[in-house]
C-alpha cells in the first residue's frame, strides 16, 4: 500500500497560466475527492468521483476549474487563467466504497503559489 | 448544512499536561465524526473515528467519544509528548445523500514544550 500520491508536491506560477495536478489514489479506492485547504483554514471539499463518474461539484470550483479521473483511476484538477486567490493547498483523497467507506486517505497535497 | 468548530487554537502545552481540544458539530441525521492530525510537513493523517452516538474512538493515547445530546467530539489525551505537536482537524461526514464529502472545523494547533 503506497498511499496517495500528488504530483508536484510545490508549484509557483504567474497570474493567467493554466496549471495542471495529479493524483494517484490508493488503487483499490473507487472514490476519489479534492478539497482546498487555505492558511489556518481546514480543508474544504471541491469535488466527488466514484469511478470515471463526477458526482458533486462544490460551488466552489467555478468555471476556471475542471477536474477529471479517466477509467477511474488517476484523476488530474486544471485551473485555466490562475489568479492569485487560487494560491493554498490542493489535497486529493480516496477511499472504498465498502467496509470502512466512510474514512478518506489524504495524500501530501499540492501546494500552489500564484504570483 | 453541515458545520464543525472547534476550539481555537495556538494551545500551547507542557510535556505530560492534560489536553482537551473541544469540538462541536451541526448536522442532521447521523453523522460520522472524525479527528485528522497534520504534522508539520506532511498530509492529512486519520487520528480516531466514531461512527455512531456514544462510540468512542481512540489511537496513540488519544481518546473521543460521540456525544449526539451535545453535539461534541471533543478529543483528549491524558499525557502529551513533544511528537504530539501538530495542527489537528475535526471533521463529519454526514449522513443521508451528500454522505461522502467531509466538513472540516478550522484546525487547532498544538505546540507541545519539553
Amino acid at each position: 500500500d503506497t498511499g496517495v500520491s500528488q504530483d508536484p508536491r510545490h508549484k509557483i506560477t504567474k497570474r493567467g497560466q493554466n496549471v495542471t495536478f495529479r493524483c494517484d489514489p490508493i488503487s483499490e479506492h473507487n472514490r476519489l475527492y479534492w478539497y482546498r485547504q487555505t492558511l489556518g483554514q481546514g480543508p474544504e471539499f471541491l469535488t466527488y468521483f466514484q469511478n470515471e463518474a463526477q458526482l458533486e461539484k462544490s460551488r466552489l470550483l467555478s468555471d476556471r476549474f475542471s477536474a477529471e479521473r479517466p477509467k477511474g483511476s488517476f484523476s488530474t484538477l486544471e485551473i485555466q487563467r490562475t489568479e492569485q486567490g487560487d494560491s493554498a493547498m490542493y489535497l486529493c483523497a480516496s477511499s472504498t466504497s465498502g467496509r470502512d467507506q466512510e474514512t478518506q486517505y489524504f495524500g501530501p497535497g499540492t501546494r500552489l503559489l500564484v504570483l | 448544512g453541515n458545520s464543525v468548530t472547534q476550539m481555537e487554537g495556538p494551545v500551547t502545552l507542557s510535556e505530560e499536561a492534560f489536553l482537551t481540544i473541544n469540538c462541536t458539530y451541526t448536522a442532521t441525521g447521523y453523522p460520522s465524526l472524525f479527528w485528522y492530525v497534520q504534522y508539520p510537513g506532511e498530509g492529512l493523517q486519520l487520528l480516531l473515528k466514531a461512527t455512531k452516538a456514544d462510540d468512542k474512538g481512540s489511537n496513540k493515547g488519544f481518546e473521543a467519544t460521540y456525544r449526539k445530546e451535545t453535539t461534541s467530539f471533543h478529543l483528549e489525551k491524558g499525557s502529551v509528548q513533544v511528537s504530539d505537536s501538530a495542527v489537528y482537524f475535526c471533521a463529519l461526514r454526514g449522513s443521508g445523500g451528500s454522505n461522502y464529502k467531509l466538513t472540516f472545523g478550522k484546525g487547532t494547533l498544538l505546540t507541545v514544550n519539553p
